[in-house]
C-alpha cells in the first residue's frame, strides 16, 4: 500500500461540464501519474508529474490538464467533458523498489461517466 | 519506443490446471518488466517484476514469470490455478535506459482476462 487515495471514487457528469479528479499520496513521492483504463487498451498514460509544478504529457493528453501545487496532490481536470472520456481513471506513484529501480503503485481508481 | 502485446483477450482454465498468460514486448534497450493483477472494482496490484538475473521470477500468490530474451517474451504462469485467480492481468514494460529523465514511464499491454472454472 503506497498511501494513495483518489476522489471522488465515482462520478456521473454531463457533456460539456468541467470535472476535476484528485489524487493524494502520503509518502512524498516525486513522480505521480494519471492513467485511463478502457477495455482492450489496457492503461494509457494521460499526464505525469516529476515534481511540484513540473508536469508532462502522456500518450492520450488531449482534453485533459493537470496541476501539482503540492507534492502530495496531483489533480486531473477535464475542461469540458465528452462522452469519449467515460473511463476508469487511475493515479499512480513511482518509488524505488528492490533492485534499485523505480516501480509504480496504483490508487483505487475513479469511475467517471459522461452522459 | 516501447510496446507490449498480450495476444489473448481471455484465458479459460479449469481449477487445478496450469495457467499461462502470454506477453511479448519491444524496447530499444534492456527491458524492465512487470505483471499486475486487477480484481473486480479494484486498482492494480503488483505481482512480480524482472530486472536482470535469473530468467524465472517468482512473485505473489504462487505466480511466476519466465523472461525469454530471444523471443522477447515474459509469460506469466501458475502451476495450479485457483478460482480466486480469476481477474484481469496486465503486463508492462519500461526500457531501463529511459530512467528518470523520461519520467520512469511504463507501457501496458491491453490486458488478459483470466477465468478459472471450478
Amino acid at each position: 500500500d503506497a498511501g494513495i487515495t483518489q476522489s471522488p471514487r465515482h462520478k456521473v457528469t454531463e457533456t460539456g461540464t468541467p470535472v476535476t479528479l484528485r489524487c493524494h499520496q502520503t509518502e512524498n513521492h516525486r513522480y505521480m501519474y494519471w492513467y485511463r483504463q478502457d477495455p482492450g487498451h489496457g492503461l494509457r498514460l494521460i499526464h505525469y508529474s516529476y515534481g511540484v509544478k513540473d508536469t508532462d504529457k502522456g500518450e492520450v493528453s488531449d482534453g485533459y490538464s493537470v496541476s501539482r501545487s503540492k507534492t502530495e496532490d496531483f489533480l486531473l481536470t477535464l475542461e469540458s467533458a465528452t462522452s469519449s472520456q467515460t473511463s476508469v481513471y487511475f493515479c499512480a506513484i513511482s518509488k524505488l523498489g528492490t533492485g534499485g529501480y523505480n516501480e509504480q503503485f496504483f490508487g483505487p481508481g475513479t469511475r467517471l461517466t459522461v452522459l | 519506443a516501447q510496446s507490449v502485446a498480450q495476444p489473448e483477450d481471455q484465458v479459460n482454465v479449469a481449477e487445478g490446471n496450469p495457467l499461462t498468460v502470454k506477453c511479448t514486448y519491444s524496447v530499444s534497450g534492456n527491458p524492465y518488466l512487470f505483471w499486475y493483477v486487477q480484481y473486480p472494482n479494484r486498482g492494480l496490484q503488483f505481482l512480480l517484476k524482472y530486472i536482470t538475473g535469473d530468467n524465472l521470477v517468482k512473485g505473489s500468490y504462487g505466480f511466476e514469470a519466465e523472461f525469454n530474451k530471444s523471443q522477447t517474451s515474459f509469460h506469466l504462469k501458475k502451476p495450479s490455478a485457483l478460482v480466486s485467480d480469476s481477474a484481469l492481468y496486465f503486463c508492462a514494460v519500461r526500457d531501463i535506459k529511459q530512467g528518470e529523465a523520461a519520467g520512469n514511464k511504463l507501457t501496458f499491454g491491453g490486458g488478459t482476462r483470466v477465468l478459472v472454472k471450478p
